[in-house]
């Protein structure tokens, strides 16, 4: 079946500008997160929804950065006025409603690589 | 709070030799662990996970982890490393259902033909 998707794979802005990143998560997925992976570094907690709501933001490192997701399906993360820190692979995951009480298997998507310049 | 350190950030082994691959983790309450590996280009990929079941978990390529309570680690091991291993491993850590992931740094792993 599909898979986690991400567009646009590959994202060049110049510094200051908005970028949009989006994420599809499999159907029926409860659970969306977004990551910030930097280069030669693990992917970092930025923020997860439980269908519409944002549970969970802790990790969005400013106010530039924001997250949505509307209608509990597809999601954006919206980065405004971007920096060359902003540089990274944005990763998004998913995962299915919970079953017995463990936790759940994140599918994670291919990720956008976002160069600021 | 939960953390995970991986000793070694670049590992090479030879094709058909063992492969381990070091985590420890730090968790205020009983965690949930796991290994991801990530190829190049790619998104990350579960190879297993620890959920209080049984202390050894088995999983996909032949890769299995031992779960060490009292040594708070979580290695991960193959016991002949292929070509197609090559990748970025990734150790992590949660503390409950629906919660967020935290990653190690990650490790190289490089097979020698």
């Amino acid at each position: 079946g599909a898979g986690v998707s991400q567009s646009p794979r590959y994202k060049v802005a110049k510094r200051g500008q908005d970028v949009a990143l989006r994420c599809d998560p499999i159907s029926g997925h409860v659970s969306l997160f977004w990551y910030q992976q930097a280069l030669g570094q693990g992917p970092e907690f930025l923020t997860y929804f439980q269908n519409e709501a944002q549970l969970d933001k802790s990790g969005l490192p400013s106010d530039r950065f924001f997250a949505e997701r509307p209608e509990g399906s597809v999601s954006t993360l919206k980065i405004q006025r971007t920096q060359q820190e902003d540089s990274a692979v944005y990763l998004c995951a998913s995962s299915p409603p919970s079953s017995g009480g463990e936790t759940d298997t994140q599918y994670f998507g291919p990720g956008t690589r976002l160069t600021v310049l | 709070a939960q953390s995970v350190t991986q000793l070694g950030s670049h590992v090479s082994v030879s094709e058909g030799a063992l492969v381990l691959l070091r985590c420890n983790y730090s968790s205020s309450v009983p965690p949930y662990l796991f290994w991801y590996v990530q190829y190049p280009n790619q998104g990350l990929q579960l190879l297993l996970k620890y959920t209080s079941a049984a202390t050894l978990v088995k999983g996909i390529n032949g890769f299995e982890a031992e779960f060490k309570k009292s040594e708070t680690s979580f290695h991960l091991t193959k016991p002949s490393a292929h070509m197609s291993d090559a990748a970025e491993y990734f150790c992590a850590v949660s503390g409950a259902s629906y919660d967020k992931v935290i990653f190690g740094p990650g490790t190289s792993l490089s097979v020698i033909p």
